[in-house]
């Protein structure tokens, strides 16, 4: 079955600064989806970036960015010139490539708080 | 103009009652999921159904039972209810069960359920 594994419960970062959040997965499947997705205090999950595997070159979003490590199975987020609406839970979430398997199966979240 | 709505937002109710959630999307989408977030905000797939049929059944209790009227609705209803229930349950949908860059799963705005 697959894992997914935040070890950063809580981050911190100051407004303006840079800050990545780390995610490590364990699958034996080589075609998948990796995501990272937002949940501000409204509760409203907000798909923030995603990955797919068979892609080398990493995702970007405006501020957001990716480090897809396949042999290594990391997916780290990082948020540039970070803002006060960027505190948020940020979990990351794998999903199979394949027809039936659509389920995403996700970590266990890293709270990210932004100060002035 | 809401993607994927629930209904009720928040439930409280007596240990032992039966309630229902509700899940409406009005994108066209085939597939549709039911989450749930316990207090430690971890999130994991229940359910997920394909153009009304069963797809996913994440070994949940018997207790929950997913009805799905017609492929835009897909309901929960919970019987003898547990102080264990108590989380928030999200519903999702995806244009159905493929891989692919598209397919991502849009995500309702969650129903907060406490059990007393």
């Amino acid at each position: 079955a697959q894992t997914v594994t935040q070890s950063q419960p809580e981050m911190s970062v100051q407004e303006a600064e840079t800050v990545t959040l780390s995610c490590t997965y364990d699958t034996s499947e080589s075609d998948y989806y990796l995501f990272w997705y937002k949940q501000p205090p409204s509760r409203q999950m907000i798909l923030v970036i995603r990955q797919e595997a068979y892609k080398q070159q990493n995702a970007t979003e405006n501020r957001f960015s990716v480090n897809f490590q396949k042999a290594a199975k990391s997916f780290s987020l990082k948020i540039s010139d970070s803002q006060l609406g960027d505190a948020a839970m940020y979990f990351c979430a794998y999903r199979d490539n394949t027809g039936t398997a659509s389920k995403l199966t996700f970590g266990t979240g890293t709270r990210l708080q932004v100060t002035l | 103009d809401t993607a994927v709505s629930q209904t009720p937002k928040y439930l409280v109710t007596q240990m032992g009652n039966d309630k229902s959630i509700k899940c409406e999307q009005n994108l066209g989408h085939d597939t549709m999921y039911w989450y749930k977030q316990d207090s430690k905000k971890f999130l994991k797939i229940m359910f997920s159904y394909n153009n009304k049929e069963l797809i996913i059944n994440e070994t949940v209790p018997n207790r929950f039972s997913p009805k799905s009227p017609d492929k835009a609705h897909l309901n929960l209803h919970i019987n003898s209810l547990e102080l264990g229930d108590s989380a928030v349950y999200f519903c999702a949908s995806s244009q159905d069960l493929a891989g692919g860059p598209g397919n991502e799963q849009f995500f309702g705005p969650g129903t907060r359920l406490t059990v007393l």
